[in-house]
């Protein structure tokens, strides 16, 4: 299966501290793309980072790629509320994706 | 720009019957339309790619026959599912990508929820 894998399945903070999260795949990729979605709703686009960059930024996000251990990394600094939600790489194979199992983000106030 | 739209938001249906899902781009022409299940807590699976114009492409493992896949405008595919059983409720998300968007562009909707009592 080409499809990655998240850690951690679940991840519960307190508001203020960062959140770390991991996503490994298994064949070569073009890019990945990490994904966020509320419970219930549908997906919201955070980040695309290319297979020959590093690490990439985005406001509060970071995101890193090493392609030697085909896996990356999503770092969301400085958590809020409402950053609780389900947090999704996506790998592109060339036609189309394949979603990780999702890391479940909880943000205590 | 490029949003997606899915109608209904949500649906019930009886055991047996059909049902229709939209999936619409609303402000850019979908050459290419996703369609994705994603089960209570789990990730999202691919089912189907379809082309404007042309029959899906299925994954492996999805019933063709019972999830009939419709992309005839460049604006809108329909998903319908047959014959529904309880085990066919799920979260139905799409996307859409347009031409000249990249390969890793997807455009995803909000989602339809279906539950089959």
């Amino acid at each position: 299966s080409q499809q990655g894998e998240e850690d951690p399945q679940a991840l519960s903070i307190q508001e203020g501290e960062n959140a770390t999260m991991n996503c490994s795949y298994k064949t070569s990729i073009n890019n990945l793309q990490w994904y966020r979605q509320n419970s219930g709703r549908g997906l919201v686009h955070l980040i695309l980072i290319r297979s020959n960059e590093r690490e990439k930024h985005s406001g509060r996000l970071r995101v890193t790629l090493d392609t030697s251990k085909k896996s990356s990394s999503l770092l969301i600094t400085a958590s809020r509320a409402a950053d609780t939600a389900s947090y999704f790489c996506a790998t592109d194979h060339g036609q189309n994706f394949v979603f990780g199992p999702g890391t479940r983000l909880s943000v205590l106030p | 720009g490029a949003v997606v739209s899915q109608h209904p938001s949500w649906v019930i249906c009886k055991s047996g019957t059909s049902v229709k899902i939209e999936c619409r781009s609303l402000d850019f022409q979908a050459t290419t339309m996703f369609w994705y299940r994603q089960f209570p807590k789990q990730s999202l699976m691919l089912m189907a790619t379809s082309n404007e114009g042309s029959k899906a492409t299925y994954e492996q493992g999805v019933e063709k026959d019972k999830f009939l896949i419709n992309h005839a405008s460049l604006t809108l595919s329909t998903l319908t599912v047959t014959s529904a059983h309880p085990e066919d409720s799920s979260f139905y998300i799409c996307s859409a990508r347009g031409p000249g968007q990249g390969p890793y562009e997807q455009y995803f909707g909000p989602g339809t929820r279906l539950t089959v009592t």
